[in-house]
């Protein structure tokens, strides 16, 4: 099953403890993204990647990290966190193949930092 | 990149044709119009894409007109389970920088009565 796997679904922690959550796709998609989700903000991107070895800022970069050694996984790296980080977040992926492919989303992670 | 303006929110029952639109002055040549829906606590799912004129899948229709500056997605016979968040993006062709970074706006929440 083409699907996008988020990993942890569910975090709280402490401010100042790193932290990674995983963004895996077994759909061979160039494109990968990261999303974060506050109520009344919509969804802000964080960072993306359009292949291996290639990262950009999104909207909202400051205080987040990514890398992308392998196609499949994306991980967001929040070497700091602290409260405001506090979110709901989305990994998503798409081919860059074809005319504007969509994305495909992952089910989310809800970060807490006390 | 174009910004997209959506109505925050919207009522409608069950059974009744509903259409959200979305404003786009700015959209450009190569940009396509492209909606997700979002129930709480999952992922945006893919619902249609367009260029112009009209689009029809099986779930919904899409309307844009020659000037491209907005454009309506119809939910026909809408039933309990469309309550969700709809989000209107514009993006460009895979390549071009405006493809490559996404803007979702705060997306419009639509709740769907018996």
């Amino acid at each position: 099953e083409a699907q996008v796997t988020q990993n942890p679904r569910y975090l709280i922690t402490v401010t100042g403890k790193k932290l990674t959550v995983t963004c895996s796709q077994n759909m061979n998609h160039e494109y990968m993204s990261w999303y974060r989700q506050d109520p009344g903000l919509g969804l802000r991107q964080i960072y993306y990647s359009m292949n291996v070895e290639v990262t950009d800022k999104g909207d909202v970069p400051e205080g987040y990290k990514v890398s992308r050694k392998e196609k499949r996984n994306f991980p967001l790296i929040l070497e700091s966190p602290s409260p405001n980080q506090t979110s709901l977040y989305f990994c998503a992926s798409k081919t860059t193949e074809g005319v504007n492919q969509p994305q495909h989303f992952g089910d989310g992670t809800r970060l807490s930092i006390l | 990149l174009a910004k997209t303006t959506q109505p925050i929110s919207m009522d409608s029952y069950e059974g009744q044709e509903v259409n959200i639109t979305c404003s786009h002055n700015n959209i450009a040549t190569n940009d396509y119009i492209t909606w997700y829906q979002q129930f709480p606590s999952q992922g945006p799912r893919f619902i249609i894409q367009g260029y112009k004129t009209k689009v029809t899948n099986e779930v919904a229709s899409l309307f844009i007109p020659a000037d491209r500056k907005s454009s309506t997605l119809s939910l026909p016979r809408v039933s309990l389970s469309d309550t969700a968040v709809y989000y209107c993006l514009v993006g460009g062709f895979p390549g071009y920088s405006s493809a490559s970074k996404i803007i979702f706006g705060s997306g419009t929440r639509l709740s769907i009565r018996p």
